[in-house]
């Protein structure tokens, strides 16, 4: 089993739609979580950390559930410009270095 | 400049060369890291540094590839005898925290194609 795995899509969703990524991972022990976003051809940056509380930014929600391994991305009223691939990001504790997922393509049609 | 740089953006080589990709990271950086992404693939790791050397270099793929970083800044990517399966993006990124506190910050990277 990879150990985070996201649906790879592509999401086709119109202007203005909400939208939600899964993401699971398989270490228990995994103590950081993150979305980052890449757009075509760019390098990814960091959108948001996920809090084990949730956590909420604009338009987009970022939600963790330990105790069933996944991480959730909401986007809602969905804009154009949200077009791009969403990568699972998660780590242990210490010195390890960041695991991605493959990440999730969107495309937002007008 | 204030971010991430890479240098070559891209480079070509005939299979059985060697390649250095380099990467100078943001300034006070002290983790600077190494992934590398395939065409509709996701990032993976290979090496990571904490100042000038390297707690996890678990993520090499062969002992064709090393890597160094000197002065706690500027980082080489070497690879020897390039393979066709060598050819991806070469991501460098650098955190201001080292492990699982840190915002990555990344470089454009460079593309490596090896005909």
């Amino acid at each position: 089993r990879k150990e985070v795995e996201q649906d790879p899509g592509p999401f086709n969703v119109p202007e203005g739609a909400t939208v939600a990524f899964n993401c699971t991972y398989s270490n228990s022990a995994s103590q950081s979580f993150f979305w980052y976003r890449q757009d075509c051809r760019k390098e990814p940056k960091l959108l948001m950390s996920v809090y084990s509380s949730g956590n909420e930014d604009g338009r987009f929600t970022a939600q963790l559930n330990r105790a069933s391994q996944y991480i959730s991305l909401l986007i809602r009223d969905s804009k154009l410009s949200d077009s791009a691939t969403y990568l699972c990001v998660v780590t242990n504790s210490g010195n390890t270095p960041l695991v991605f997922g493959k990440g999730t393509r969107l495309s937002v049609i007008a | 400049g204030a971010g991430v740089s890479q240098s070559p953006s891209n480079k070509v080589t005939e299979k059985g060369k060697d390649v250095e990709l380099r990467c100078d990271p943001i300034s006070g950086h002290t983790a600077l890291y190494w992934y590398r992404q395939s065409l509709g693939q996701g990032l993976e790791f290979l090496i990571y540094f904490q100042g000038n050397s390297a707690p996890d270099k678990s993520g090499l793929p062969s002992d064709r590839f090393s890597a160094e970083r000197t002065g706690g800044s500027v980082s080489t990517l070497t690879i020897q005898r390039t393979q066709q399966e060598d050819s991806a993006v070469y991501l460098c990124a650098s955190s201001l925290l080292a492990g699982a506190g840190g915002e990555l910050f990344f470089g454009e990277g460079s593309r490596l194609t090896v005909l």
